[in-house]
């Protein structure tokens, strides 16, 4: 069974700052999707950036860039410049080629502070 | 372009009863999935709709059902209700179902059982 760990209940940073959100997962899967998704207190869940596991090179979304590790099984998403509005609960996410269903981390909360 | 609209976003119900809640999908978009969020299992995957047939389902009783309409409008009904049940269910929507287009979520129904 594919799982999704998130190691990290907690994080904060100072505005400005640069923070990691760590990500591990474990699959037999050959093709697949890695996302990362903020959850404001709004309660939407928002596609921040996807990677897909074929491509080597690490996506990129303006200020959010992740550290894709296929071998390790790794998936941290680092974020550059803080500000106020990145606060939320952020979901590591994964997917198979082919199929909708999504597995989910547990979360880690981040706190940005002023 | 509306995004996912669910219905309502909030209910409360007792023990027992039985709650029907509504996930209306991006214009366009015949994938819908419904996934349970609870402080203590957090993000888990319900089941996954396309062109009004269950593709995928996760690992709930059978008290957990749903439908998709020709409208790719989709419903999801609980019955017997239980405290366990106390969550938010959100709803997700995407172009196709294989995986590669995202999938975009609804501000998800918060619902409370007494």
């Amino acid at each position: 069974a594919q799982t999704v760990t998130q190691s990290q209940p907690e994080m904060s940073v100072q505005e400005a700052e640069t923070v990691t959100l760590s990500c591990t997962y474990d699959t037999s899967e050959s093709d697949y999707y890695l996302f990362w998704y903020k959850q404001p207190p709004s309660r939407q869940m928002i596609l921040v950036i996807r990677q897909e596991a074929y491509k080597q090179q690490n996506a990129t979304e303006n200020r959010f860039s992740v550290n894709f590790q296929k071998a390790a099984k790794s998936f941290s998403l680092k974020i550059s410049d803080s500000q106020l509005g990145d606060a939320a609960m952020y979901f590591c996410a994964y997917r198979i080629q082919g199929a909708q269903k999504l597995v989910f981390g547990q979360g880690t909360r981040l706190t940005i502070n002023p | 372009k509306a995004g996912v609209t669910q219905t309502p976003r909030y209910l409360i119900k007792t023990r027992g009863q039985q709650v029907t809640l509504s996930c209306s999908p991006i214009s366009g978009h015949r994938s819908v999935s419904w996934y349970q969020q609870t402080p203590g299992q957090g993000l888990q995957f319900l089941f996954e709709y396309f062109s009004e047939t269950q593709r995928n389902k996760g690992n709930f009783p059978g008290r957990f059902s749903g439908r998709q309409f020709s409208n790719s409008r989709s419903e999801m009904n609980v019955s017997t209700l239980e405290l366990g049940d106390s969550a938010l269910y959100l709803c997700a929507s995407s172009l196709d179902t294989q995986g590669n287009q995202p999938q975009h979520f609804g501000d998800g129904t918060r619902l409370s059982i007494l």
